[in-house]
């Protein structure tokens, strides 16, 4: 089966750089997805990592490393509007179905 | 292009009754997915529809859900009898393509039984 962990909250001043990790552990691999979820709305696609490495985006960037079992999501130039959960998610052994982490909820103080 | 909907948004009921959820997805995905996030918990998946077929519903926790999608287009959950442990955050998502795709998610409707 498949295992996520992810911090559950962090905290970052507006402007800064902050770095969410999630650590995973499964059977076989298919990619890793990130989503970020703003309190009471949909669960919205930032990144999705196959291959060892960092993907830019603009201000998010994600980074991948099968070998370790490990990803992070990097926000740049944090603002107010980036205050969120951020989920990590991988498809299932079928590739099918996601299987979540727990979500770490960002909060961008001024 | 109109995204995933869910109605209701909210949905308060007592322990007992019966609560029907629904799910619209974006118009031309085949795929549609139930999950649902219980207090304190991560996401955790129920279902999933290929058109009208039930391609895999091994996250359903037990015979009081009940999903369908009669004609392959909106889906509807069935809650009956509600427990109070079903209280949560229940999410459909669509996608065009099944395997390992981005799925596209509804704001979800809260349900809460007491």
């Amino acid at each position: 089966g498949q295992n996520i962990d992810q911090p559950t909250e962090m905290t970052a001043t507006e402007g800064a750089i902050v770095q969410i990790n999630c650590t995973y552990q499964t059977s076989g691999f298919n990619g890793l997805f990130w989503y970020q979820q703003h309190a009471g709305e949909a669960p919205t696609f930032l990144s999705y990592n196959v291959l060892d490495g960092l993907e830019e985006k603009g201000r998010f960037s994600s980074f991948l490393s099968r070998s370790k079992g490990y990803s992070y999501l990097l926000l740049k130039e944090l603002q107010m509007k980036d205050s969120a959960s951020y989920l990590c998610a991988v498809p299932d052994n079928y590739g099918q179905n996601f299987v979540f982490g727990p979500g770490t909820r960002l909060s961008v103080l001024p | 292009e109109a995204g995933v909907t869910q109605f209701p948004s909210h949905s308060v009921i007592e322990k007992g009754q019966t609560v029907t959820l629904r799910c619209d997805p974006i118009s031309g995905h085949d795929n549609l997915y139930w999950y649902r996030r219980v207090m304190g918990k991560e996401i955790k998946f129920l279902l999933h529809f290929v058109k009208e077929s039930k391609q895999d519903e091994s996250g359903m926790p037990n015979n009081r859900f009940l999903a369908e999608r009669t004609g392959g287009t909106y889906s509807t959950l069935k809650v009956q009898p509600a427990e109070l442990e079903d209280s949560g955050v229940y999410f459909c998502a669509s996608s065009v393509l099944a395997g390992v795709n981005e799925q596209f998610f509804g704001p979800g409707t809260r349900l809460t039984v007491l």
